[in-house]
């Protein structure tokens, strides 16, 4: 399971760092995803970290506000946003990214990626 | 990035009905197609990953097909407890991204 706080308040301009704690499976087998969910609004992808590697892929949109972390020897990933603004009121999700490989005769070997474990998600409100 | 286009946005079903959810991709994605389910308050949860492939402990009503630009979420004889919104969701480039999402309701 992923385990998240349960909400941050923070003021406009402010950053805030997010935790994710991992348990019931080898943390640094597995990339963690990192999703949000502004109010009323659809799922957003944020950007994943490797949990073994620490190599990180961010959307386009979030590049230069967003660092994506993992410390191994306590099985936690991260997620810190800076510059905050109100727009960026919402609930984070981490979720589990987990590989099906399939090995075609026509293409070869294909890796499908999805997301089959979700922490609890944080609510992060930015108000003044 | 791949834009994910679903319709309808919302639907309304008895229970038993068999609904369909659209997904189409602003280019081809092979199978790199995932669905997930988020009831009223809660977490996404899996439903189908690459496209057809139902996850573990996800009830045999639930089916997907589709590849390339296409795809469909099926569920057989629909549950009240299958009130709830369902997104699409590509893995084809390293750029995830999510359709809209298709709210279901039951009358």
């Amino acid at each position: 399971q992923l385990v998240q706080p349960g909400a941050e308040v923070k003021k406009p301009g402010a950053a805030v760092k997010v935790s994710c704690r991992a348990s019931g499976y080898t943390f640094s087998s597995h990339t963690i995803t990192w999703v949000r969910q502004a109010p009323g609004q659809g799922l957003e992808w944020m950007g994943w970290i490797s949990a073994s590697s620490g190599n990180a892929n961010y959307a386009q949109k979030f590049q230069g506000r967003v660092t994506m972390t993992t410390d191994t020897s306590t099985n936690t990933a991260y997620m810190e946003l800076t510059s905050l603004t109100s727009d960026d009121t919402a609930v984070y999700y981490c979720a589990r990214r987990t590989v099906y490989q399939v090995t075609w005769a026509q293409w070869g070997p294909k890796n499908y990626y999805y997301m089959d474990v979700w922490g609890t998600g944080t609510t992060v409100i930015v108000s003044s | 990035d791949i834009q994910l286009t679903q319709s309808p946005s919302s639907l309304s079903a008895s229970v038993g009905d068999r609904i369909t959810i659209s997904c189409r991709a602003s280019q081809t994605i092979g199978s790199f197609l995932n669905w997930y389910q988020q009831s009223p308050g809660k977490v996404p949860r899996l439903l189908i990953y690459a496209a057809s492939n139902l996850e573990t402990g996800v009830p045999s009503r639930f089916s997907g097909s589709g590849s390339g630009t296409d795809f469909t979420l099926t569920i057989n004889s629909v549950q009240p407890e299958d009130l709830a919104t369902y997104y699409c969701q590509q893995s084809y480039t390293t750029a995830w991204t999510f359709g809209q999402g298709t709210k279901v309701e039951i009358k």
